[in-house]
């Protein structure tokens, strides 16, 4: 168990609905990051936040927002859905300590748009 | 831009013996890090080992070890005596300012490693 908790694991939805995937990050973890596995691909850094603060910005589509609250968690917003979004996405939490950069894993969110 | 590259999509290994999964990186920064993960079937994303880039000795943990050689930007990574449950996707990653921890990791298009009884 790797602390960071994500939710839905599983969601189906259809073209052109919009979703919120909710992440909360290890405990006392400041930073987190989205990132998005699509069928049989590496992982695509999508956003990182620090501390409530957009910090980093990758390949993330307009339709894509996200947001970190004062509490830290944080939720990735997926709207007009299009059957290429479907993608498993990963939020991943780091403090930068002992291993500083290695990021810690929540069990993802598999989505699915038909 | 930073970028890693693994070039074995999938790899066989039998039970017991070792295997190596290769990963090369491009960067023009001069600190960095390199980390491996591995993802089962179940979906998560697991760390296995992390390698600085101005670390005079190669990192091990456990069965896991990873071969950097600096001058060919390679950091691959050595699992001996292979078990079934090895069996996975691998990924190389590299942080591209090392120990600064509030930078993305870049990530490679991962290997799938099969272990046979």
């Amino acid at each position: 168990d790797s602390g960071v908790t994500q939710t839905p694991k599983h969601l189906i939805t259809a073209t052109g609905q919009r979703v919120t995937l909710r992440c909360s990050p290890r405990s006392g973890d400041l930073s987190v990051y989205w990132y998005q596995q699509s069928l049989d691909q590496g992982l695509q850094f999508l956003i990182q936040y620090y501390n409530g603060e957009e910090r980093a910005k990758g390949n993330i589509l307009e339709r894509f927002s996200a947001q970190q609250f004062p509490d830290l968690h944080s939720e990735l917003n997926l709207s007009s859905l299009e059957l290429g979004d479907s993608a498993l996405y990963f939020c991943a939490s780091t403090s930068g300590g002992a291993l500083s950069g290695e990021l810690f894993f929540g069990e993802g969110s598999r989505l699915t748009v038909l | 831009a930073q970028k890693i590259t693994q070039t074995q999509p999938g790899m066989f290994v039998q039970e017991k013996e070792a295997v190596t999964l290769d990963c090369t990186y491009d960067t023009s920064d001069p600190s960095y890090g390199l980390f491996w993960y591995k993802q089962p079937s179940s979906g998560e994303m697991i760390f296995l080992i992390y390698q600085g880039s101005y670390d005079q000795q190669n990192a091990t943990e456990g069965r896991y070890s990873l071969n950097f050689q600096k001058a060919r930007k390679s950091a691959n990574l050595v699992i001996s005596a292979s078990q079934l449950g090895d069996s996975a996707m691998y990924f190389c990653a590299m942080s591209p300012s090392g120990n600064s921890g509030n930078t993305p990791l870049v990530f490679g298009k991962g290997t799938r490693l099969s272990v046979i009884a």
